[in-house]
Formats: structure tokens, sequence, C-alpha cells
């Protein structure tokens, strides 16, 4: 079965420096997400991704947020100078088309010390 | 923007029994309701969903309802099993208002053997 990956499961950085997390949505999805989860809380959505640009953002994608799909498999969220709050599970997701079932990543943790 | 509330953020039933999990949404456009279930340290998978066109979803011990008047759905859950628990979180999106899923807090079900 089709699965979306993210690479690194974890990650952790120091406070002000930057991070990219990199995801391969299923191959024959349309949309792309990321969404975090704080720990213990419940999952955000931060940006959706469609036909190479962004289709939504929430509050939470400032300025230090960026996303990017380097090539055909690729999607990738850039935190340009982390904070100690950045810390959580990133997740990505991919859907064929928009309001539509998402599939989720395993996730990849942030730990910004 | 949409907000989504759940109820009960925990619940704690006895093996064999029904568990109900209540959520309430905001935005009257929205169309899309699934259901997650994520185990610990686990990504979210979709258990089961459904549209604003119909009032209620079954998929063998698992069903969805939805009152689109009062703007609330459930997820229950029938002759619980120790494998059900985990945290499920309900959502919900549209195709005109915010089309990215919106969470609600999730509730942590803990089946009793």
């Amino acid at each position: 079965e089709p699965e979306v990956t993210q690479t690194p499961s974890h990650q952790v950085t120091q406070m002000g420096q930057e991070v990219i997390l990199r995801c391969v949505p299923i191959s024959n999805h349309l949309y792309f997400y990321w969404y975090r989860q704080i720990l213990g809380q419940k999952v955000e959505f931060l940006v959706s991704f469609y036909n190479n640009e962004i289709s939504e953002k929430s509050e939470i994608f400032d300025d230090q947020f960026s996303v990017e799909r380097p090539d055909g498999s690729n999607f990738t969220l850039k935190i340009r100078s982390t904070k100690l709050e950045d810390s959580a599970m990133y997740f990505c997701a991919s859907s064929a088309w928009e309001n539509t079932e998402a599939f989720f990543g395993q996730g990849t943790r942030l730990t910004v010390v | 923007g949409e907000n989504v509330e759940q109820h009960p953020s925990t619940l704690s039933v006895q093996e064999g029994d029904s568990a109900v999990i209540k959520c309430t949404y905001s935005d009257s456009a929205s169309n899309y309701f699934p259901w997650y279930k994520q185990e610990l340290g686990k990504r979210p998978q979709l258990i089961i969903d459904i549209r604003s066109n119909v009032g209620e979803k079954k998929d063998q011990r698992i069903a969805v309802t939805l009152n689109k008047t009062a703007k609330h759905f459930s997820l229950h859950i029938t002759e619980t099993q120790p494998e059900d628990s985990a945290v499920y979180f309900c959502a919900a999106s549209s195709d005109t208002g915010r089309r990215a899923l919106t969470f609600g807090s999730g509730t942590r079900l803990q089946v009793q053997p």
C-alpha cells in the first residue's frame, strides 16, 4: 500500500538554526500538507500546497516557515530560525484532491534546544 | 475560520461496551468529516469519514452520525476491544471555507480488558 514517508524521524537542533523537514507524498496525489502536533495536543494545520504554490496557510505559518517542492517527488518544510516553541511532531500529508481523505506520514519529531 | 470542539477528552470503557465520542463544528460550510485514530507515537490513520449529504455511515463496529442542523457529528464504536485503545481525533473541512482539515482536541479511549 502506498504511503507518505518523512525524513528524518527525529531532528534535534539549536535554537536559531534552520531546519528542513522532508516528505515524499503518495505519487499520484495532488495536494500536500504540513501539520504539527505539540506533545499531548491536537493536530494543527500549517499549510497546503497544490500546483507548485501555497493553497492555504494558517496563522501559525509565518515568515519563518516556507515550503517547496524541489523535484517531482519531495515536499519540504523549512523553518528559518527555530524557536523553542517550534518543538513538536511535524506531519506531512497528501490527498488525491482537496477536501478528501488525507494520508499522513509517520512524522518528524523536532526538538529545539 | 472553522473551530472543532471534541468531548470527552478521556473515555474509559470495559471491553465489549460501546464508546461514543462527540464533536461540534462552527462553519456551516464544512461538508467533510473524517475520524482519525492515533496510537502512541504513530501517525493519524483514517478510520471512517462522512460527507454532509448523508446522515450516517457504518463500517463493521464503527459508525459515524452527522447532524447538519445542530452542527455536530459523533463516532460510535461497538463491542470495544483492547486494540481500540488510542487517541481519536475528529476533523472537518469544506469545499469553500477552510479546505484543509481542522482537528478537534482528541479523545483518549482506554478499553479495559
